[in-house]
C-alpha cells in the first residue's frame, strides 16, 4: 500500500527566503508523485508530477522537487518565497499508470510568509 | 475552458438527514473521484468512476454512494449524516483512467449540525 509523510505540519519561512517542505512516501511499485497547494476555501491545484521521466521536477509558480528513490523523498523547494505563496501544501502519491487512480495524501504543510 | 464544478458550495444538514453532491468534470474528461478532506487533513479517496461504472472505493461506510451520469457529471450521495460527516468533498476529473493528472474542483463544504 502507498503511503505519504509530511514532515512538519507548519513551516514559516520570510519573504525571499529558500522555502522547504518535505516528503517521504512508501510505495511497493514505482510510484507517482504529485505536489498540490491549496488556498483557502479553495480546492487543490497542482503544482508538479514525478512520473519516471525525470527526477528533477520543475512546476508552476517557481517550485520545483526532487525524486530520490534511495531516501525514499519528494522535498519540494523554491530558491525565494513570496507572500503570495502562503498556503497549504499537500504530497501524494499513486500507484496508478499516470497517477488518476486514487492519490494517497499526506496530511498537509501549512506555509506561512513573514514580511 | 471551464473546470471542474461543484455544487453547493456551502451546505448544513442535521444529523440523520441525507444529502446530495454534484460535480460536472472539465469537458471531455471520463472519470470523475470523490475525496473527503476533513478539516486539518489531507484528502481522502472516496469513490472513483469512469464511464458510468465504478473503478474504486475507499475506506467508507455503505452510507457514501456514489454515481455517473451519461454526460459523465457525478453525485456523490452520503445517507443519515454523522457528525464526523462534516468535511469538504472534493471533486477531481481526468481524461481516462490511465492518464495522469487529476483536476480538482473547488470543492462543496458539508456541516452536519
Amino acid at each position: 500500500a502507498q503511503s505519504v509523510t509530511q514532515l512538519g505540519s507548519h513551516v514559516s519561512v520570510s519573504e525571499g527566503a529558500l522555502v522547504l517542505l518535505r516528503c517521504n512516501y512508501s510505495s511497493s511499485v514505482p510510484p507517482y508523485l504529485f505536489w498540490y497547494v491549496q488556498y483557502p476555501n479553495q480546492g487543490l491545484q497542482l503544482l508538479l508530477k514525478y512520473t519516471s521521466a525525470a527526477t528533477l521536477v520543475k512546476g508552476i509558480n517557481g517550485f520545483e522537487a526532487e525524486f530520490k528513490k534511495s531516501e525514499t523523498s519528494f522535498h519540494l523547494t523554491k530558491p525565494s518565497a513570496h507572500m503570495s505563496d502562503a498556503a497549504e501544501y499537500f504530497c501524494a502519491v499513486s500507484a496508478g499508470q499516470g497517477g488518476s487512480e486514487k492519490l494517497v495524501f499526506g496530511k498537509g504543510t501549512k506555509l506561512t510568509v513573514n514580511p | 475552458d471551464a473546470g471542474v464544478t461543484q455544487s453547493p458550495t456551502h451546505l448544513i444538514k442535521t444529523r440523520g438527514q441525507q444529502v446530495t453532491l454534484r460535480c460536472s468534470p472539465i469537458s471531455g474528461h471520463k472519470s470523475v473521484s470523490w475525496y473527503q478532506q476533513v478539516l486539518g487533513q489531507g484528502p481522502q479517496f472516496i469513490f472513483q468512476y469512469y464511464e458510468k461504472e465504478e473503478r474504486g472505493r475507499g475506506n467508507f461506510p455503505d452510507r457514501f454512494s456514489a454515481r455517473q451520469f451519461p454526460n459523465y457529471s457525478s453525485e456523490l450521495n452520503v445517507n443519515a449524516l454523522l457528525l464526523g460527516d462534516s468535511a469538504l468533498y472534493l471533486c477531481a476529473s481526468t481524461l481516462y483512467l490511465a492518464t495522469d493528472t487529476q483536476y480538482f474542483g473547488p470543492g462543496t463544504r458539508l456541516t452536519v449540525l
